[in-house]
């Protein structure tokens, strides 16, 4: 079982719905990353957060740490947020290390 | 731009040749992570520096893999004698990390691998 996992793996909806991706977990964690990867490779930093709920923009991140858990959420959702979504969680044994699922490719209709 | 900027953006080589990738930071990072990405998953974490010191180094990096940030600064990852399952997306990361508090790690646009 991977320390982290990430549903669904393949989300296709319409323009204008409303999104969400969970990320579950299995170990302490000082800190949840959500990063968003185009195609071409590159990866940009959503949210960091340890505890609570973030918002940006049409973006919002929340994390349960009881429940280990973590949803992203895209309101009015757009064509232009078709990518990969990724949930990545660093340990809280003190190190650096990042934690990658293998995240949920989204695609959205016009 | 002053974002993290990694070269080459694509690499192409031979089984049994060896390859360097470069990976320049945020000017004022001092932790820079390599991680690698395979089709279809995640990244791994392979290392990370503070500064010059290489401070953790994952099970991943085998023998034939070395990285080294000799002034702090840029960073290189060396892979000798590849092997066609060495080709991945080997991106760099970099961060300003503060008291040991969790950081922001910003990603560069990768190097991809391609090993015939």
């Amino acid at each position: 079982k991977n320390e982290v996992e990430q549903s669904p793996q393949n989300l296709t909806a319409q323009e204008g719905e409303f999104i969400t991706i969970n990320c579950s977990y299995s170990v302490g964690i000082s800190a949840l990353h959500w990063l968003q990867q185009h195609p071409g490779g590159g990866i940009v930093s959503l949210f960091m957060l340890s505890s609570g709920k973030k918002k940006h923009g049409r973006l919002i991140a929340t994390i349960n740490i009881q429940e280990k858990h973590s949803s992203l959420h895209i309101t009015a959702s757009h064509p232009r947020d078709s990518a990969v979504y990724i949930c990545a969680v660093r340990s809280d044994f003190g190190n650096e290390k990042l934690t990658f699922g293998t995240g949920t490719r989204l695609t959205i209709i016009p | 731009d002053t974002g993290v900027s990694q070269n080459p953006r694509h690499k192409i080589t031979k089984r049994g040749q060896n390859v360097t990738f470069r990976c320049d930071p945020i000017s004022e990072h001092n932790r820079l992570y390599w991680y690698r990405q395979t089709l279809g998953q995640g990244p791994e974490f392979l290392t990370y520096f503070q500064n010059e010191a290489q401070l953790e180094k994952s099970r991943l990096l085998s023998d034939r893999f070395s990285a080294e940030r000799p002034k702090g600064s840029f960073s290189t990852l060396e892979i000798q004698r590849t092997e066609q399952g060495d080709s991945a997306m080997y991106l760099c990361a970099s961060s300003l990390s503060v008291a040991g508090l969790p950081n922001e790690q910003f990603f560069g646009p990768g190097t991809r691998l391609t090993v015939l």
